[in-house]
């Protein structure tokens, strides 16, 4: 089983919908999980951390269920601009090795 | 909003060449790192580096490979003897004691190795 693994997509979304992506890990001892967005050719860029009791950041909203070891972002009224891949992170050890999904690919169209 | 910054943007070597990839941190963090990225494929983590050393390094990490923090605020990525395979963007990382886990990204360097 993969470390990190996500659906490739691509997703293709009209402006407004909501789209949820979803991740799952190996490793259940893994604490500590992140969605970074990341342009084509870019750096990724961190979006949110994720934390047990989930999280919302204005469109934005992510999940974690242990048990299952599955992660999840969903994003509301989806932008143009929120096209780019979406990477499911988690972090291994305890000395910052991030381990990244190959990402899920979102396209909004108008 | 505080950046890293890498330079140079784009870096053309022959194979068994020499290269010094360059990173300016956050200013005020503590903890740093390299990852990688072929083209087309994941984001793969190579070494972290915090109070002046090594705290993780993967297998890519090999003896080909050297991380320096030379003043206060660069931090290099060194690659000994350049393969075809090394060619990929290199990203610089760095996060804050504040929250150690949060890593902010540079914008990279594409090495091309011929």
């Amino acid at each position: 089983r993969k470390e990190v693994e996500q659906d490739p997509g691509p997703f293709n979304v009209p402006e407004g919908a909501t789209v949820a992506f979803n991740c799952t890990y190996s490793n259940s001892a893994s604490q500590s999980f992140f969605w970074y967005r990341q342009d084509c050719r870019k750096e990724p860029k961190l979006l949110m951390s994720v934390y047990s009791s989930g999280n919302e950041d204005g469109r934005f909203t992510a999940q974690l269920n242990r048990a299952s070891q599955y992660i999840s972002l969903l994003i509301r009224d989806s932008k143009l601009s929120d096209s780019a891949t979406y990477l499911c992170v988690v972090l291994k050890g305890s000395q910052g090795n991030l381990i990244f999904g190959k990402g899920t690919k979102l396209s909004v169209k108008p | 909003e505080p950046e890293v910054t890498q330079t140079p943007s784009h870096q053309v070597t022959q194979m068994g060449q020499e290269v010094i990839l360059r990173c300016v941190p956050i200013s005020n963090h503590l903890y740093f790192y390299w990852y990688r990225q072929i083209l087309g494929q994941k984001v793969e983590f190579l070494v972290s580096f915090y109070n002046n050393e090594i705290s993780e390094k993967s297998e890519i990490f090999d003896d080909q490979f050297s991380v320096e923090r030379p003043d206060g605020s660069n931090f290099t990525l060194k690659i000994r003897s350049t393969k075809l395979e090394d060619s990929a963007m290199y990203f610089c990382a760095s996060s804050g004691k504040d929250n150690l886990y949060e890593q902010y990204f540079g914008p990279g360097t594409r090495l091309t190795v011929t």
